[in-house]
């Protein structure tokens, strides 16, 4: 069964800094590779999704990276601000059997 | 608005209870969801229906009982609730089953007392 870990769980830093969230899944076979944010109280937002044969997506100062062959996704946010701090959840979807979510990370950038 | 709404967005009950909560999507998605994010905030799916029909059911007590009376419409009935029950579950719904441009609601807060 698939597993999602993400490191770090928590992470803080000053304003301005790029940084990356890092992204693993034990089971290769994912259909495509999700990564949304959350903020206290709110829903889901989806930020990027990476089908299994790509292997990056862009929007704006966010991009993603997939290899299947590691096991593993990243999230680089360039030049963070304060509207940045949230929870970042990555989540890889296989088939049909829905999405398998890691616990997150836990952002706060200084303003 | 498009969206998928929830209701209620808090509940509060006593232990025993039967409860209901309520999940509609008006973007003409074919599959809904069920998850549910535990203390931890460890989010885990527990139904997906796909034009009605019951797709995933996910290890869930059988006091969690989900019903689609259309494909708009995804409802969570539990039983006799416990303690542990006690969660957020947000709804979700995406296109089709592969799972491409999802969309979550923003939960509903259940706390068992």
């Amino acid at each position: 069964k698939q597993e999602v870990t993400q490191i770090p769980a928590a992470l803080s830093v000053p304003e301005g800094e790029n940084l990356v969230l890092n992204c693993s899944f034990t089971d290769s076979a994912i259909y495509n590779l999700q990564w949304f944010r959350q903020d206290p109280g709110k829903g889901l937002t989806s930020l990027l999704l990476i089908q299994s044969s790509q292997r990056e997506q862009t929007s704006g100062r966010l991009n993603a990276s997939l290899d299947k062959s590691s096991g593993r996704s990243t999230l680089y946010i360039a030049a963070s601000q304060p509207g940045d701090s949230a929870t970042y959840l990555c989540a890889g979807q296989g088939g049909a059997d829905g999405l398998t979510f890691g616990k997150g990370t836990h952002l706060i950038i200084q303003p | 608005d498009t969206a998928v709404s929830q209701t209620p967005k808090y509940l509060v009950t006593q232990m025993g209870n039967d409860k209901s909560i309520k999940c509609e999507q008006n973007l003409g998605h074919d599959t809904m969801y069920w998850y549910k994010q535990d203390s931890k905030k460890f989010l885990k799916i527990m139904f997906s229906y796909n034009n009605k029909e019951l797709i995933i059911n996910e290890t869930v007590p059988n006091r969690f009982s989900p019903k689609s009376p259309d494909k708009a419409h995804l409802n969570l009935h539990i039983n006799s609730l416990e303690l542990g029950d006690s969660a957020v579950y947000f709804c979700a719904s995406s296109p089709g089953r592969g799972g491409y441009g999802y969309t979550f609601g923003s939960g509903t807060r259940l706390t068992v007392v």
